[in-house]
């Protein structure tokens, strides 16, 4: 497509429920990212996927987040049994390859945990 | 790791100029960029620096000075479409293209 897209564009859930956020980069991009923006906070990296693997995981908060990439494309970021605190907007970034390319990032899903 | 610093905000008038610094600590450096992040938008590229110096490009110019760990972001000719937060990050060395952002500077254009 044009551009890095996301949905749902805003959710909200009940706190201990489990919600899936979708990314579709820009075609052709091999990396992947994911990143977290709570308020008054700057960007917070989560993970990032090179093709189909994630040899960066060291930004995730906690095994309640996990991620996969299928078929070097979509990306879906899972919250397990959400908390408030996960309340943010979560952003999705693609580049054309790993280094020294610039990241295009995505509107973001706007997660609110009540 | 990366700790970087950003004022939080700054008010300027339209037409002026205004600098927006950004200072960095990192533990190993590859890179600093510069995005434009308006209210509920996602954050869209402006600048790249990876030697020292200035890079123009239109209104906006970014300077860096590795050894001093510091950059900043020039914005001529303001408009009132300028208005926005500016996000400092800096990518990490050790591989990845992971960037660590600054919380970013409030930049309010005024008449």
């Amino acid at each position: 497509g044009a551009g890095v897209s996301q949905s749902p564009s805003n959710k909200v859930t009940e706190k201990g429920k489990d919600v899936e956020l979708r990314c579709d980069p820009i075609s052709g991009h091999t990396a992947l990212y994911w990143y977290r923006q709570s308020l008054g906070q700057g960007l917070e990296f989560l993970i990032y996927f090179q093709g189909n693997s994630a040899p960066d995981k060291s930004g995730l908060p906690s095994d309640r987040f996990s991620a996969e990439r299928t078929g070097g494309s979509v990306s879906t970021l899972t919250i397990q049994r959400t908390q408030q605190e996960d309340s943010a907007v979560y952003l999705c970034a693609s580049s054309p390859r790993q280094l020294q390319e610039t990241q295009y990032f995505g509107p973001g899903t706007r997660l609110l945990v009540l | 790791g990366q700790n970087i610093d950003q004022p939080t905000e700054m008010t300027a008038t339209e037409g002026a100029i205004v600098q927006i610094n950004c200072t960095y600590q990192t533990s190993g450096f590859n890179g600093l960029f510069w995005y434009q992040q308006h209210a509920g938008e996602a954050p869209t590229f402006l600048s790249y620096n990876v030697l020292d110096g200035l890079e123009e490009k239109g209104r906006f110019s970014s300077f860096l000075s590795r050894s001093k760990g510091y950059s900043y972001l020039l914005l001529k000719e303001l408009q009132m479409k300028d208005s926005a937060s500016y996000l400092c990050a800096v990518r990490d060395k050790g591989g990845g293209n992971k960037l660590t952002f600054g919380t970013g500077t409030q930049l309010k254009v005024e008449l």
